[in-house]
């Protein structure tokens, strides 16, 4: 079966500061990668995805993530991050032809002004 | 608003009571799917339907939960004998078929948050 390992759940960083957040899957074969983001009584909503061509991917509000194969990663950044940025996020997979997404357990993202 | 709509938003009852949860999906798209989610995890998939058919249950739908989409496009989510363990925050999501223009993205409502007490 999928799964998706995120790391260090609880993340807290000053404004301006740079953010990594790592996600890494376990299947061999040709997936969909996903991360959203889930603002503070919102729904979740989609903040990059790759599913083909240029492994790095840009997203919405300044995001990137990058696809590394070999190393079974889609990790997410932003070099300079903002109060609002004050999110959960999660990574997703959707693999092999499968008709769902596995999510990860998320990051929770606080930035302090 | 054309996104997905669910209803209601909180609902809190005493164990053992039914509960019933309805998703309206994006109007154009015919998959549709309900996820759970609990404090500190990701959401956990729970079933999906093709227009009217249930095409996959997770091993975490148990014999009391039940979920239908009878003509293709609202469903519900109905749990039997609630427990205490069931309360959460259901989510429903909704797609157009996996093929050139998509490539499994899911639209997410912003969910039903059950209590039981």
């Amino acid at each position: 079966a999928q799964s998706v390992s995120q790391h260090n759940h609880h993340v807290i960083l000053s404004e301006a500061a740079s953010l990594e957040l790592g996600c890494n899957y376990s299947y061999g074969g040709t997936v969909n990668l996903f991360w959203y983001v889930q603002y503070p009584g919102q729904h979740l909503q989609l903040l990059l995805k790759y599913f083909s061509g240029d492994p790095l991917v840009k997203g919405i509000k300044g995001f990137e993530a990058e696809f590394i194969k070999s190393k079974f990663s889609f990790n997410l950044r932003k070099p300079s991050v903002q109060w609002s940025d004050t999110a959960e996020y999660f990574c997703a997979v959707n693999a092999g032809g499968n008709n769902r997404l596995a999510f990860g357990k998320g990051n929770q993202v606080v930035v302090i002004p | 608003d054309t996104g997905v709509s669910q209803n209601p938003r909180h609902k809190i009852t005493k164990r053992g009571q039914n509960v019933t949860f309805r998703c309206d999906p994006i109007s154009e798209h015919n998959r549709l799917y309900w996820y759970r989610q609990t404090l500190g995890q990701g959401p956990e998939f729970l079933t999906y339907f093709q227009n009217e058919a249930q095409l996959e249950k997770s091993r975490l739908l148990s014999d009391r939960f039940s979920a239908e989409r009878p003509k293709g496009s609202f469903s519900t989510l109905e749990i039997q004998r609630t427990e205490q363990g069931d309360s959460a925050m259901y989510l429903c999501a909704s797609s157009l078929p996996i093929g050139t223009e998509n490539t499994g993205e899911l639209f997410f409502g912003e969910g039903s948050r059950l209590t039981v007490l």
